[in-house]
């Protein structure tokens, strides 16, 4: 099993504010994506990071790749309830391990 | 194309029976997996199939739990002697292959054993 964790594991916020979660892993990843998940459904791909160092921006969403290629963070600007979910980093690979997810709740 | 299929959506069922999930993935997508997720927790892999071909099985996936996709199409997912343990969410997701492409996943089948 390769380990992914996340941080933090909960976060409750108002509308409006900013958060930055967190993914780490003690090996290198070839690439990595970012999921959300809502509540009764499966995860739905927001993005796919591979370069180290490499940022990418979904509309309030900034998704960065450590240069190292360890590490990811999911920065949201302004949030939304519309946000609320679990977001899931995964490690690709034939098949891809997931983290432990951060729950996002936005209060309006 | 709808998207990965999943049925059925809900299932509840007496410790001891056997069930049987279905996924229906992309019709291109020649990969398709299988994960276990509990509430609050990332999605475990189980399985996963390139066309027809089991090609990796977690060690989560005991000798009570058989998966299939006999033409390379659909995929099953039986669970015998179902244990209370065994309730979760299982997802299927599909993709093209290649770890530069995104899973689709289907809504998932929420199993409750009592």
């Amino acid at each position: 099993t390769q380990l992914l964790e996340q941080s933090p594991q909960f976060l409750s916020i108002q509308e409006g504010e900013n958060l930055t979660v967190y993914c780490n892993s003690s090996s290198v990843f070839s690439s990595l994506q970012w999921y959300r998940q809502e509540p009764g459904e499966g995860p739905v791909l927001l993005v796919t990071v591979v370069t180290g160092g490499e940022v990418k921006k979904l509309k309030r969403l900034t998704f960065q790749f450590g240069d190292a290629r360890k590490d990811s963070s999911l920065h949201i600007t302004a949030a939304q309830p519309g946000d609320t979910g679990l977001y899931l980093c995964a490690k690709t690979g034939n098949q891809f391990y997931f983290g432990t997810g951060t729950s996002l709740t936005v209060i309006p | 194309d709808t998207g990965v299929s999943q049925d059925p959506r809900h299932k509840i069922t007496k410790r001891g029976q056997n069930v049987t999930f279905r996924c229906d993935p992309i019709s291109e997508h020649n990969r398709l997996y299988w994960y276990r997720q509990t509430l609050g927790q990332g999605p475990e892999f189980l399985t996963y199939f390139q066309n027809e071909a089991q090609l990796e099985k977690s060690r989560l996936l005991s000798d009570r739990f058989s998966a299939e996709r006999p033409k390379g199409s659909f995929s099953t997912l039986e669970i015998q002697r179902t244990e209370q343990g065994d309730s979760a969410m299982y997802l299927c997701a599909s993709s093209l292959g290649g770890q530069s492409y995104g899973y689709t996943f289907g809504s998932g089948t929420r199993l409750t054993v009592v």
